[in-house]
């Protein structure tokens, strides 16, 4: 079975200090096409899911610049530069490359200090 | 304003069926693919199932295929999930959800309607 492995599980950040979450799968995400199919997800408290970053480092519409995304293979990184209240919640990353199945991390759930 | 709305949720017993619907608009439902996305109570996200845009397409995932069936109605836009022999671990919110095409991100979601499974 494909397996998306986030870390940490957890993390307490004081406001305006830089966060990282890594997310490592158990196979390559980089398809045929050049493309790398790697998603981040926020789902805040009570909300549905928001996509943050889409194919590895593209920050999807009205997300802060604040928000970054790298990586490549197998191996990926969303990183926050400076951390903000209205951040907090559960990140996932998601993987779309082994149809019909997406995959999602088990999730890192940020919290503010 | 693109929205989806989803219904259907509430208790129902082992073994029991419940169809769940997921109401669309602001935008052109008959080009998106449709998906079901469920969340158990302080656990993560699982994808569950998919159709494509005309919904001559379906998947499944291995934990719901032979008890669920997803299905669309363009003309109404409307996407439905018939759940049918609900078990304990079917307990979850269900999240609609739309891609631009197989393979793409959820870029909209619903807020989700609550089915909990218990006797």
């Amino acid at each position: 079975d494909f397996v998306l492995t986030q870390t940490p599980l957890s993390l307490s950040v004081t406001p305006g200090q830089p966060a990282s979450i890594s997310c490592k799968s158990s196979q390559s995400l980089l398809h045929s096409d050049g493309k790398t199919y790697l998603y981040w997800y926020l789902q805040k408290p009570g909300q549905s899911p928001q996509l943050l970053i889409y194919e590895v480092s593209n920050r999807f519409s009205g997300v802060p610049d604040r928000f970054s995304g790298s990586g490549s293979g197998t191996d990926f990184t969303l990183k926050i530069s400076r951390v903000e209240a209205e951040d907090v919640g559960v990140y996932y990353c998601m993987q779309t490359i082994q149809l019909p199945s997406y995959t999602f991390g088990q999730g890192t759930k940020l919290e503010i200090k | 304003e693109v929205q989806l709305v989803e219904s259907g949720g509430g208790l129902v017993q082992p073994g029991g069926s419940l169809r769940l619907s997921c109401a669309a608009s602001g935008f052109t439902f008959s080009s998106y693919w449709m998906h079901w996305v469920r969340q158990a109570p302080g656990k993560g996200l699982v994808w569950v199932s998919r159709i494509n845009s005309d919904g001559s397409s379906t998947n499944y995932a291995d934990s719901v295929k032979g008890r669920f069936t997803i299905s669309r109605d363009n003309a109404k836009n409307t996407l439905y999930l018939q759940m049918n022999s609900l078990r304990a671990e079917d307990t979850a919110v269900y999240y609609c959800a739309r891609t631009q095409y197989s393979g793409s991100y959820f870029d909209c979601w619903g807020q989700g309607t609550l089915v909990t499974v218990s006797s």
